[in-house]
């Protein structure tokens, strides 16, 4: 069974910029979730997706970030503009459902630098 | 609201040896307990879980850990550690209503010497 897989894996951008990262979550998982770990820190949940809608994104910087889910499937994380402290590993994670007991499988992250 | 400590940030030990991270909780009512490993480069993985039931649990890669009520704790152990056990160690809370949001500690980078 694949995994949940995300790209680019590295991206390095200008303040002011924006960047998207897209995620590819496990086959057949309706729960989708945004997570953003700052070196040093555990993992911030940003947002939620069951299937196509937004479950929670009550931690997401909407004035910056913004994430979709259209076909609820796939999914896209965007900043716009970027600035210095977004730098971190931006991880994608599915479950099967959005119950408690689901298990979260995460990707691999993409590690992004704002310079 | 939940939040989960890790008291330490980086712990080394010898190739052999036993090994216990600590983690506390806080949490209103019976919580739900992840422990997730971290690789350099790689994504989170699950070790164990605890939901309810025997509340000594059994995971992947020779790990356990126990949960204790009284002391908001689920301490994470392996009693004999190998060189690729090196890594970053989360502890995770569920969250109090029905949807799975994870609260994670700061993690604990453990070092392995040969």
């Amino acid at each position: 069974e694949a995994g949940v897989a995300q790209s680019p894996r590295y991206k390095i951008i200008e303040k002011r910029q924006s960047v998207a990262f897209w995620c590819n979550p496990i086959s057949g998982h309706a729960t989708l979730y945004w997570y953003q770990q700052i070196l040093g820190q555990g993992p911030k949940l940003l947002i939620q997706f069951q299937n196509n809608g937004v479950v929670d994104d009550s931690q997401l910087p909407k004035d910056r970030f913004s994430a979709e889910r259209l076909k609820g499937v796939d999914s896209t994380l965007k900043i716009q503009p970027a600035k210095l402290e977004d730098s971190a590993v931006y991880l994608c994670a599915s479950s099967l459902d959005w119950g408690r007991t689901d298990t979260q499988y995460f990707g691999p992250g993409t590690r992004l630098t704002v310079l | 609201a939940q939040s989960v400590t890790q008291p330490d940030i980086h712990i080394t030990v010898s190739e052999g040896a036993s090994l216990e991270l600590r983690c506390n909780y806080s949490y209103g009512a019976t919580p739900y307990l992840f422990w997730y490993v971290q690789s350099p480069g790689q994504g989170l993985q699950l070790l164990l879980k605890y939901f309810s039931g025997d509340t000594l649990v059994q995971g992947i890669k020779g790990f356990e850990a126990e949960f204790k009520r009284s002391q908001s704790s689920f301490n994470l152990r392996k009693p004999s550690v190998h060189w690729s056990d090196a890594a970053e160690y989360f502890c995770a809370v569920g969250n109090t209503g029905t949807a799975s949001k994870l609260t994670f500690g700061t993690g604990t980078r453990l070092q392995v010497t040969l």
